[in-house]
């Protein structure tokens, strides 16, 4: 699975959106894209994923650009309870064994949503 | 998270003593897997199941045992509790369809002393 890039930590004010990015220059065209959250002290979270086209669900958004070997998440309007650290994840989703269903989390980002 | 129960919450043992931490799901996902997370070092893989009595090593699965004779069970043991031992466990549950996150359990926190 390919190595992703985040930056340790993030500031963002509640109520503003909150960009974070990931790299993953080394992506291949079968891995997709996931994200996870991880408030202190609860276990990690989904949140959303992707191949190449731009997502959106109830929590956030997926920006992947073109050439894939980055992305963007969006919460549009963070609150205090967004404040967790975040992984971004490049793994393939479709195989024939267990062992590629395989998660390896990295330090991910601290996004701390200040009042 | 609804679906996947970790059990219990919260030990403390001795050094030397046997543990076994429990994860039950109710999702009948046919993936299972235990993480533990340590300061430093993030999560990292301990074991994974991919089947009843289908198992396999994680990155750091020295010291640990897992059985898993029912689709709903996923059972960590260590066989002598050490003190490097002594982390958070997740347990995390999948399924094979393309598009489809993990889910994690709330957590064990285990203390030896």
């Amino acid at each position: 699975d390919a190595k992703t890039t985040q930056p340790t930590s993030m500031d963002c004010a509640e109520g503003r959106a909150a960009n974070l990015p990931c790299n993953h220059s080394t992506i291949s065209g079968n891995e997709y894209v996931y994200w996870y959250r991880q408030i202190h002290s609860q276990g990690p979270q989904y949140i959303i994923h992707g191949l190449k086209n731009n997502e959106t669900n109830e929590m956030a958004s997926l920006i992947i650009t073109e050439d894939r070997k980055s992305s963007t998440l969006i919460l549009p309007h963070a609150t205090l309870r967004d404040t967790a650290v975040y992984y971004c994840i490049v793994k393939k989703a479709r195989n024939s064994g267990g062992s590629n269903y395989k998660l390896t989390f990295g330090k991910g980002t601290l996004l701390t949503v200040n009042p | 998270d609804a679906g996947i129960t970790q059990s219990p919450r919260h030990k403390v043992t001795e050094t030397g003593t046997p543990v076994t931490l429990r994860c039950h799901q109710t999702e009948n996902h046919r993936y299972m897997y235990w993480y533990r997370q340590d300061p430093g070092h993030g999560l990292r893989l301990i074991h994974y199941s991919y089947g009843v009595k289908d198992t396999d090593k994680g990155e750091v699965s020295d010291g640990y045992s897992v059985s898993r004779s029912k689709t709903e069970d996923f059972l960590l043991t260590l066989e002598s509790a050490t003190s490097s031992q002594t982390s958070v466990y997740f347990c995390a549950i999948s399924e094979q369809r393309i598009n489809y996150g993990y889910t994690f359990g709330s957590g064990t926190r285990l203390t030896v002393v």
